[in-house]
Formats: structure tokens, C-alpha cells, sequence
């Protein structure tokens, strides 16, 4: 059974920096690209990053490029986000999603809330 | 940037009845990259269809969705009480991926 498992989320002072961590088990990790989701509260979906399955490719969105930084360990099963300058906007729930060789999300793990506030 | 409209925002309907779902882009779409979600509140999206018309493993047949170019639907031919929920589009296409607005499905 394909699991995705993020954590690392929670309440963070703006221009502050959290790392966000998602666990995947149940399908050869290796061997699938990944994207960061994200949703604030009450709102729509919001696409993040993309990285590919070596890690050689990675794509962000504008608003959040050049503060967070998309990696992956595939030794570990791991993908992860750094987030840097956070600001208020960027407090939402957070999701990896497996891409799909249709580049559709197949798979998204349950979310993690990160909340920018003084 | 491609940007997908999502029509109507709400849908009241009642259990059993046809629920036809609209995603319109701003620019012409692969249709091998147009994909439908649902949402549950407190849950993470669900794949419902991936390249346009191919529904997702486990999804009813109640569930189709159809398009090409700029125009995308998603048909819910009868509601279950399950299928109340928000619907979000997606496409994927230069480097990047955008969803639509979502069009919440209520009980009417």
C-alpha cells in the first residue's frame, strides 16, 4: 500500500525557517518524481515544487522561489521541503503527492499545517 | 501561466441526481494532462481522472470525465451521499501545474 507521511509542521514567527519531511513507503521511491501542495485555510490548491526521481530536475512556484528548497534522500524514502523568510501567506496545509507518468497526483499523504503568525 | 476556471462555484443537488462540473483554460490544454480531484473536508485530494477521461483505479463508473482544448467536464452521473464534497481540476504544462478554484458539491 503506497503511504506518504509528512511532518514537521507547526507555528512558526515570520522571516523564520521550518523543514518539512515526508515518508514514503509502499512503492519504489526511486523511481517517481514528487510535488509539494499546499492549501491555506479555506482555500483552493496551490502547486509548490517539483523535483524528479534522481533529484536532477526541480521546479518551484514564483511565490516561493528562492526561500524554500525541495530535496529528496532516496536511500531514506524521503522527500523534503526548507522553507526560509517564511511569511503569513505561506501558512497553509502542506502535502506531497506522488506525480504520475500522466503528471497527475496519484498519491497525497495526509498534510501538514504550518502557521506563520507573531 | 495556464489559468483554470472552475464553473459553478456550488452545486446544490440531491442524491441521485446528474452533477456536470466545469473546468475551462485560459489556453489550450494536453488533454493527456487534465486531471479531476476530490476533496473531503479534513482530507487530502483524491485522484477521481487522469488524462482527461481515464478514471483513476478504484473510482466508480459513476464518475466520467470528458474534453479537449480549453474545455474539460466532469460528470457525476447519480450523487451518493459520499460524493458531496469539493472538485479541483489540474493541469500540468510548462514546467509547472495549477489547479482550478474547486466547485463544492452540496446537498441540496
Amino acid at each position: 500500500e503506497v503511504q506518504l507521511v509528512e511532518s514537521g509542521g507547526g507555528l512558526v514567527q515570520p522571516g523564520g525557517s521550518l523543514r518539512l519531511s515526508c515518508a514514503a513507503s509502499g512503492f519504489t521511491f526511486s523511481s517517481y518524481e514528487m510535488n509539494w501542495v499546499r492549501q491555506a485555510p479555506g482555500k483552493g490548491l496551490e502547486w509548490v515544487s517539483y523535483i524528479s526521481s534522481s533529484g536532477s530536475t526541480i521546479y518551484y512556484a514564483d511565490s516561493v522561489k528562492g526561500r524554500f528548497t525541495i530535496s529528496r534522500d532516496n536511500a531514506k524514502n524521503s522527500l523534503y521541503l526548507q522553507m526560509n523568510s517564511l511569511r503569513a501567506e505561506d501558512t497553509a496545509v502542506y502535502y506531497c503527492a506522488r506525480v504520475s507518468s500522466w503528471y497527475d497526483l496519484d498519491y497525497w499523504g495526509q498534510g501538514t499545517l504550518v502557521t506563520v503568525s507573531s | 501561466e495556464i489559468v483554470l476556471t472552475q464553473s459553478p462555484g456550488t452545486l446544490s443537488l440531491s442524491p441521485g441526481e446528474r452533477a456536470t462540473l466545469s473546468c475551462r483554460a485560459s489556453q489550450s490544454v494536453s488533454s493527456s494532462y487534465l486531471a479531476w480531484y476530490q476533496q473531503k473536508p479534513g482530507q487530502a485530494p483524491r485522484l477521481l481522472i487522469y488524462g482527461a477521461s481515464s478514471r483513476a483505479t478504484g473510482i466508480p463508473d459513476r464518475f466520467s470525465g470528458s474534453g479537449s482544448g480549453t474545455d474539460f467536464t466532469l460528470t457525476i452521473s447519480r450523487l451518493e451521499p459520499e460524493d458531496f464534497a469539493v472538485y479541483y481540476c489540474q493541469q500540468y504544462g510548462s514546467f509547472s501545474w495549477t489547479f482550478g478554484q474547486g466547485t463544492k458539491v452540496e446537498i441540496k
